[in-house]
């Protein structure tokens, strides 16, 4: 059973440009979380979607950012016009229930 | 204040030595998890706790539910254990996780 997988594990985008972070979740898993790590700071909630819905969105910035969980496919987090400040690390995690999450590999999105 | 506090922030250890991190939260919870994040790396999940003792090899993880504090411990520290330990509480209401800041541990062989 293969884990979380996230993609691409690095990205670098310029200023102004799309940022599109996917990830799968475990197989059987309907519940995906995003998580962002700032540079020397602690993770933070973003999102919370199961299939085809958002739960949860209270971490997400108001503008730039979205999140889908489409039926087919991975999740996606889409980020408008980055800016420097964009620059993290972008943890996706997946779970059964809300209890045990299992994490991914992480994005790091590097804008230059 | 944050919901989830951890120290010490920073750890130094020598190889061999046993190893106490600890984690307060505030809020209800369901669950109580032990992460642990290499540099550059991912994340992965040591333990899910909501009441008692864990134990997987060296590694023992506590919860007392009344004081709202957990502990993890390393027993005979090895540098491979090197890494920033992370506490993470499933809160009882909603669905978020809260995060403390991490642990910064460095074992010296």
């Amino acid at each position: 059973n293969a884990g979380v997988m996230q993609n691409p594990r690095h990205l670098v985008r310029r200023r102004g440009q799309e940022a599109r972070l996917r990830c799968s979740p475990m197989k059987g898993h309907s519940h995906v979380y995003w998580y962002r790590q700032l540079p020397e700071e602690g993770l933070k909630f973003m999102v919370y979607l199961q299939k085809e819905n958002i739960i949860d969105e209270s971490g997400m910035p108001k503008e730039r950012f979205s999140a889908e969980f489409p039926k087919e496919g991975p999740s996606i987090l889409r980020i408008q016009q980055v800016v420097r400040g964009d620059s993290a690390a972008y943890f996706c995690a997946s779970s059964l229930t809300t209890y045990e999450q299992y994490f991914g590999p992480g994005t790091r999105l590097t804008v230059t | 204040k944050n919901e989830v506090e951890q120290s010490p922030q920073n750890l130094t250890a020598q190889e061999g030595e046993f190893i106490t991190i600890n984690c307060s939260y505030s809020v209800g919870i369901s669950a109580l998890h032990w992460l642990q994040q290499h540099p550059g790396g991912g994340i992965v999940s040591l333990f899910m706790l909501s009441s008692g003792k864990k134990k997987h090899g060296r590694l023992i993880a506590t919860i007392n539910i009344q004081e709202k504090h957990s502990s993890l411990h390393i027993t005979a520290s090895h540098p491979r254990d090197s890494a920033v330990y992370i506490c993470a509480v499933s809160a009882n209401t909603g669905n978020q996780f809260y995060f403390g800041t991490g642990t910064s541990l460095t074992v010296i062989p």
